[in-house]
């Protein structure tokens, strides 16, 4: 059982929609990460979020934490091939090892 | 600044022999971290080194040992390698005053045969 579940697991869109990936969990993070991998090649970490409720911004990327920091939300604008890839989110547990989600595997057709 | 570098970045060994794999953190990174990451999975942590002393560890069998030197980079190590071993092993690194914000190796692919 994952401790972070994301969703969706796969999604397939035309370059120019808009997108949204949940991840969530039960337990209470301290802070949340989200990375992207592409094939072949390690997890790059995109943003840390910290606060409950807070939002960042990352060009066409927006990453928001929930209140009860059990949750967060990655939208992504007019997306383009180039966003193709594995996207993961990861907290801290309650023994400050980073735990992941399995992760939304994003496909951009051009 | 020089990021994560593991190696070997492939590698095909056969069920039950043993493997070593190897990290060099991040400048200025006194902690690593082992992940494996099976195919279409999220990584899965393995365990954490600190000041050359396993700190944490998740749910992987005693084959699983590793190490790590006083320069900081570590080593994995897996014995009696099983099918299921074969995956991704990635290593991060982190400092460990600042939190938990780790940053990735490209991996190491292990394939079992």
């Amino acid at each position: 059982t994952q401790l972070l579940e994301q969703s969706p697991q796969f999604l397939s869109i035309q370059e120019g929609e808009n997108l949204t990936v949940y991840c969530n969990s039960s337990s209470v993070f301290s802070s949340l990460q989200w990375y992207r991998q592409e094939p072949g090649e390690g997890p790059v970490l995109l943003v840390t979020v910290v606060t409950g409720g807070e939002v960042k911004k990352l060009k066409r990327l927006t990453f928001q934490f929930g209140d009860a920091r059990k949750d967060s939300s990655l939208h992504i604008t007019a997306a383009q091939p180039g966003d193709t890839g594995l996207y993961l989110c990861a907290g801290e547990d309650n023994n400050n090892d980073m735990r992941f989600g399995a992760g939304t595997r994003l496909t951009v057709k051009p | 600044d020089a990021g994560v570098t593991q190696s070997p970045t492939h590698l095909i060994k056969t069920r039950g022999q043993q493997v070593t794999l190897r990290c060099s953190p991040k400048s200025g990174h006194d902690t690593v971290s082992w992940y494996q990451q099976a195919l279409g999975q999220g990584p899965q942590f393995i365990f954490q080194y600190y000041e050359e002393e396993e700190r944490q560890r998740g749910n992987f069998p005693d084959r699983f040992s590793g190490h790590q030197f006083p320069n900081y980079s570590s080593e994995l190590n897996v014995n009696a390698l099983l099918l299921g071993d074969s995956a991704l092993y990635l290593c991060a690194s982190s400092f460990w005053r600042s939190g938990n914000t780790i940053y990735f190796g490209e991996g190491s692919w292990l394939t079992v045969v």
